[in-house]
């Protein structure tokens, strides 16, 4: 059974506009959660992360919402870039799964497509 | 550069073939992994090493075979693979496995197809 889901395989934005991408969550012991970004032929690279103690992280571009309630969190772009069109995946850890980077549970991803 | 560094970037194996993969960090991080990224899939975790001592086999078949010599060097070694093991295989390494240190440092991964 999936403990992190995003349910959006992908997502197409125009340029300039606000990116959001979902994703959800089983496990109410996750505490950490981060958005990865991977293009193609490469490795995936951190892009944001959120503590279970906030509701909001923002860095530049990027905003992570968290809702602990709905077990549910977004990443939000704005305004989306070309260079923005990538797959983006959702990751959780904490609690039961084990806390740190080797208790990481991805989601499926979600490819986001920027047109100009 | 991504101090992540993987070899082979692509490879083609038969049933029958023995390769190894091969995985390098220049971060001075302590721990790396392997992760299995199979199309559609999420992100499987198979193998975790800390301080070069194996924590975490995540039920990965023995023709799977990792080797961690030092912090920085790790190893995947194949032999009598199958076609579904077909995948990305991604290298990544994190300063420790505890808490604080969730963030994972990726390598850009073997795309490896079994024949």
């Amino acid at each position: 059974d999936q403990q992190v889901k995003q349910n959006s395989p992908s997502l197409s934005v125009q340029e300039g506009r606000i990116s959001i991408l979902n994703c959800d969550y089983t496990n109410s012991m996750f505490d950490y959660f981060l958005w990865y970004k991977k293009y193609p032929a490469e490795g995936p690279t951190f892009l944001i992360s959120i503590s279970s103690i906030k509701d909001k992280n923002e860095d530049g571009r990027f905003t992570v919402f968290l809702n602990k309630s709905a077990k549910h969190l977004s990443l939000h772009i704005v305004p989306s870039q070309p260079g923005d069109s990538a797959v983006y995946f959702c990751a959780a850890t904490g609690g039961g799964s084990g806390g740190g980077a080797d208790g990481l549970t991805f989601g499926k991803g979600t490819h986001l497509i920027i047109q100009p | 550069e991504t101090g992540v560094t993987q070899t082979p970037r692509h490879l083609v194996m038969g049933m029958t073939n023995k390769k190894s993969l091969k995985c390098e960090q220049h971060l001075g991080h302590n721990a790396m992994y392997w992760y299995k990224q199979s199309a559609k899939k999420p992100l499987e975790l198979m193998f975790v090493y800390n301080f070069k001592e194996q924590t975490e086999n995540n039920s990965v078949p023995s023709r799977f075979s990792p080797e961690c010599p030092n912090s920085s060097h790790l190893f995947l070694h194949l032999h009598t693979l199958q076609p579904e093991d077909s995948a990305l295989y991604l290298c990544a390494s994190s300063p420790t496995v505890g808490q604080g240190d969730e963030k994972l440092f990726f390598g850009s991964g073997t795309q490896l197809s079994v024949l």
